[in-house]
């Protein structure tokens, strides 16, 4: 499978203030790359996606910026809070999904109060 | 609860042993995923299938690994000859052809082998 980069692989952020994670892919088929939480012992909840074609999505506190031409995306965490703290991880899927999702190594977001 | 559920949730067993887990996607989701996650790391792909067939098989899935879905609902993951190497925590996802990659995750078994 193709890899996905993400960094960093811990943060520290205090709250109230921005959480910015970034990946960055090879594989040009990708097509759809979701962002999930992970808390410990649990499986990964989607939190938000995007599809190449629009440079950014929002819902809430959470933002997805995406770089085409870099291969580039990131997440932002807006008014980080403690229940915040887990870990996130990128991924990218292609096309029909056949494949499954090729996810990043996550990061550890801790959230000081 | 209509997420993907997952059976067990935790299972300890000895080398050599055989174990199969279960998953249960969400209702009228025909596509179904199995990943396996070691600690510190992300899932990994194993196999897929649309409805009851098996589409993708990873390069990780070894000769002791067998998955069905013989009815196109509920599946199974079987280890056979279980080695230490295989302790980590399995994952079940299921989405809806076409919705583009949508996967809904379970809460995962978590297998040690001692």
């Amino acid at each position: 499978q193709q890899q996905v980069k993400q960094s960093p692989q811990s943060l520290i952020v205090q709250k109230g203030g921005i959480s910015i994670i970034n990946c960055a892919y090879e594989n040009t088929a990708f097509d759809y790359f979701p962002w999930y939480q992970q808390f410990p012992g649990k499986g990964p909840a989607l939190l938000i996606a995007i599809r190449p074609d629009v440079s950014e999505k929002k819902e809430g506190r959470f933002t997805i910026s995406f770089n085409k031409s870099a291969k580039q995306f990131s997440l932002h965490i807006m008014d980080s809070q403690p229940g915040d703290s887990a870990t996130y991880f990128c991924a990218a899927i292609s096309g029909g999904g056949a494949d499954g999702l090729t996810f990043g190594k996550g990061t550890h977001l801790i959230i000081q109060p | 609860d209509t997420g993907v559920s997952q059976d067990p949730r935790h299972k300890i067993t000895k080398r050599g042993q055989n174990v199969t887990f279960r998953c249960d996607p969400i209702s009228e989701h025909n596509r179904l995923y199995w990943y396996r996650q070691t600690l510190g790391q992300g899932p990994e792909f194993l196999t897929y299938f649309q409805n009851e067939a098996q589409l993708e098989k990873s390069r990780l899935l070894s000769d002791r690994f067998s998955a069905e879905r013989p009815k196109g609902s509920f599946s199974t993951l079987e280890i056979q000859r279980t080695e230490q190497g295989d302790s980590a925590m399995y994952l079940c996802a299921s989405s809806i052809a076409g919705a583009g990659g949508t996967q809904y995750f379970g809460p995962g078994t978590r297998l040690l082998v001692l």
